[in-house]
């Protein structure tokens, strides 16, 4: 079956940085767009980035613009996501999800999460 | 700017049916949208893309008893027959290049 498996988080100190992994089992990885998605404690769901099927174009949002970097390694079916200058409101979980198509569309797949925690 | 919008909370009883509303900002009502549940302390789950021609596709294994409909500038998803473990807040989503991908606020649904 389908899985998606995030790790990497923790707690860091503003400023600092770190590399999360989201490793994909169950399904064609390189036939799927990748997404980061992420929750603040108690609140909604807010997009950070996508990365197109063979990593041809990567999108992100204003937060996530110049300070985070999507990346994907086909061949080991795994998806990056390396955040840079962190600041206490990236505090969340970190959820990667897979769509089918390629870039955008529908998040087909999630992961369970990993919690990032920003603080001095 | 699309913006997409949901009722903060919702409750129905055990059994019962409610219809969760998603709607999407004026210039917009041709996108198609994802719901999605997520259940306390758990990831979000993909339920079904429902397209503003009122098509759907559901995820792998949701049950017959979600359904999702669209009118206008409106996108429902339907839980008939609700139990405990519909209890979760629920988002839509929608996308495009020049977009990205946009949630709604979510829905926090209680089962009485």
């Amino acid at each position: 079956q389908v899985q998606l498996e995030e790790s990497g988080g923790g707690v860091v100190q503003p400023g600092r940085s770190l590399r999360l992994s989201c490793a994909a089992s169950g399904f064609t990885f390189s036939d799927y767009g990748m997404h980061w998605v992420r929750q603040a404690p108690g609140k909604g769901l807010e997009w950070v980035a996508v990365i197109w099927y063979d990593g041809s174009r990567k999108d992100y949002a204003d937060s996530a613009k110049g300070r985070f970097t999507i990346s994907r390694d086909n061949s080991k079916h795994t998806l990056y996501l390396q955040m840079n200058s962190l600041r206490a409101e990236d505090t969340a979980v970190y959820y990667c999800a897979a769509v089918e198509g390629g870039s955008y569309g529908g998040l087909d797949y999630w992961g369970q999460g990993t919690l990032v925690s920003v603080s001095s | 700017q699309l913006v997409l919008t949901q009722s903060p909370s919702a409750s129905a009883s055990l059994g019962a049916s409610v219809k969760l509303t998603c709607t999407l900002s004026s210039g917009y009502s041709n996108y198609a949208i994802a719901w999605h549940q997520q259940q306390p302390e758990k990831g979000p789950r993909y339920l079904m893309k429902i397209n503003s021609d009122d098509s759907h596709n559901k995820g792998d294994g949701i049950p017959d008893r979600f359904s999702g409909s669209s009118s206008g500038a409106e996108r429902y998803l339907t839980i008939s027959s609700l139990q405990s473990e519909d209890e979760a807040d629920y988002y839509c989503q929608t996308w495009g290049s020049d977009i990205h991908v946009v949630f709604g606020g979510g829905t926090k649904l209680t089962v009485l």
